[in-house]
């Protein structure tokens, strides 16, 4: 079945770029939405935005003008970048199989793939 | 943006209880809403989709319902895996947003 992977440095510095990776294994990201969340310490759920696997994106609008999210379809991996980081971003970030279904409606199934989980500490 | 309102915050429950979550979206969402499980340092399992579809491999006593603004989630009988934290999560126009939350305790 379909798994996901997230990696990436575990450390960033404040105003630098959060760099992360998702990779998709026992499946092809084709034809697929693929969210980017995360969840700050003891704290709730927040997604962050999605990325068609054609390319088009979509983000939260508090995160919008720091959000860049990408695909390689010939890697099967997604990539979220979140620049100028502060201790505010620090968070276990995930990624997620998003399951929208686009047609002359929207159909929403819910995102039912995640990955386990990375945990980036935003510190000097 | 649509802002998601989860009640209680937390719950307090016995084995074999019935418990009731309500989530409350601030403006209608027809029923675009996903239910997910999240258990400590572990990633979020989606249990319901679609406001009241059981997704696959969940067990029945889970169910949802509501449509427009008001949802909850049913769990009929309390079972020892069950406690956990619970999350609504609502889908309008490419956005999503999730609620904030309810943590199901053992009493």
């Amino acid at each position: 079945q379909v798994q996901l992977q997230e990696s990436g440095p575990g450390l960033v510095k404040p105003s630098e770029t959060l760099s992360l990776t998702c990779t998709v294994s026992g499946g092809s990201i084709g034809s697929y939405y693929w969210s980017w969340i995360r969840q700050p310490p003891g704290k709730g759920l927040e997604w962050i935005g999605y990325i068609y696997y054609s390319g088009s994106t979509h983000y939260n609008p508090s995160l919008k003008s720091r959000v860049t999210i990408s695909v390689d379809t010939s890697k099967n991996q997604f990539s979220l970048k979140l620049s100028s980081v502060t201790a505010a971003d620090t968070a276990v970030y995930y990624c997620a199989r998003d399951r929208l279904v686009v047609a002359a409606e929207h159909y929403y199934y819910g995102m039912d793939v995640w990955g386990q989980g990375t945990t980036v500490t935003v510190s000097s | 943006d649509i802002q998601m309102t989860q009640s209680p915050s937390t719950l307090s429950a016995s084995v074999g209880d019935r418990v009731t979550i309500t989530c409350r979206a601030s403006q209608s969402i027809s029923n675009w809403l996903a239910w997910y499980q999240q258990k400590p340092g572990k990633a979020p399992k989606l249990l319901i989709y679609k406001a009241s579809s059981l997704e696959s491999g969940v067990p029945s006593r889970f169910s949802g319902s509501g449509s427009g603004t008001e949802f909850t989630l049913t769990i009929s009988s309390l079972q020892p895996d069950d406690f956990a934290t619970f999350y609504c999560q609502q889908y309008n126009s490419y956005s999503r947003t999730f609620g904030q939350g309810t943590k199901v305790e053992i009493k």
